[in-house]
């Protein structure tokens, strides 16, 4: 199937830092990509839709000043949390519609600690 | 937006049982798709049944869908320790799609 890489797979950040995780569609290219945080022992939460060209889309309760999303080409978005505090460590998955039938796959994630 | 509900929330089983696991839904949906996650790893897709798909067979996988009842099942058979991990069913497709809680798979050895 298609695969979608994440970069870096974990990361440790000093508060007041930011961080930038990058979403790759390594054989298919992906005109939306999506975004979700995962906390431990819960469900994925979507954050946000990342257009290629144009601006994110973001859940209710998302803050788009707080997460940036860049979608610049057809094969990468990034997510970029600024300022980031300790309540922002988390697991971040990304996702991509991918061949053959559109099915959603997802990257391997990136654990977040912010200290 | 589209939530799956996963039950049980939990299930514990000896290697070589089957393991079911069920999925309900609220509104209408063209397709839905079935997911893997293992302990701190991303999500790994194992299935996707369309609304005009009643029972579709990977390998040890079984889904079934039942529209009029809004609900789907993952059937795995002769379970191996391997296949522990939590699993999701995700209605819809893209922004629609929503997760439950999952469906955590505990396969002992």
């Amino acid at each position: 199937g298609a695969v979608v890489s994440q970069h870096p797979s974990w990361v440790i950040c000093k508060s007041g830092t930011s961080v930038k995780i990058e979403c790759r569609s390594l054989d298919f290219q992906a005109t939306t990509m999506f975004w979700y945080r995962q906390f431990p022992k819960q469900s994925l939460m979507l954050m946000a839709t990342s257009n290629e060209g144009s601006k994110a889309t973001y859940e209710q309760g998302v803050e788009k000043d707080k997460f940036l999303i860049n979608h610049a080409s057809l094969t990468l978005s990034t997510l970029t949390v600024t300022s980031a505090h300790p309540e922002d460590s988390s697991f971040y998955i990304c996702s991509a519609p991918g061949p053959p039938s559109y099915e959603q796959y997802f990257g391997p994630g990136t654990r977040l600690t912010v200290t | 937006s589209q939530q799956g509900e996963e039950d049980p929330q939990a299930l514990s089983i000896q290697e070589g049982e089957n393991a079911t696991m069920n999925c309900s839904y609220k509104t209408s949906i063209n397709n839905l798709q079935w997911y893997r996650q293992n302990s701190g790893r991303g999500l790994v897709h194992l299935i996707l049944i369309r609304s005009n798909e009643r029972e579709k067979h990977s390998g040890r996988l079984r889904v079934t869908l039942d529209t009029s009842k809004k609900s789907s099942s993952l059937l795995i058979t002769a379970s191996r320790a391997a296949d522990t991990a939590s699993y999701f069913c995700a209605p819809g497709r893209g922004v629609d799609m929503r997760f439950g809680a999952g469906t955590r798979l505990t396969v002992k050895p």
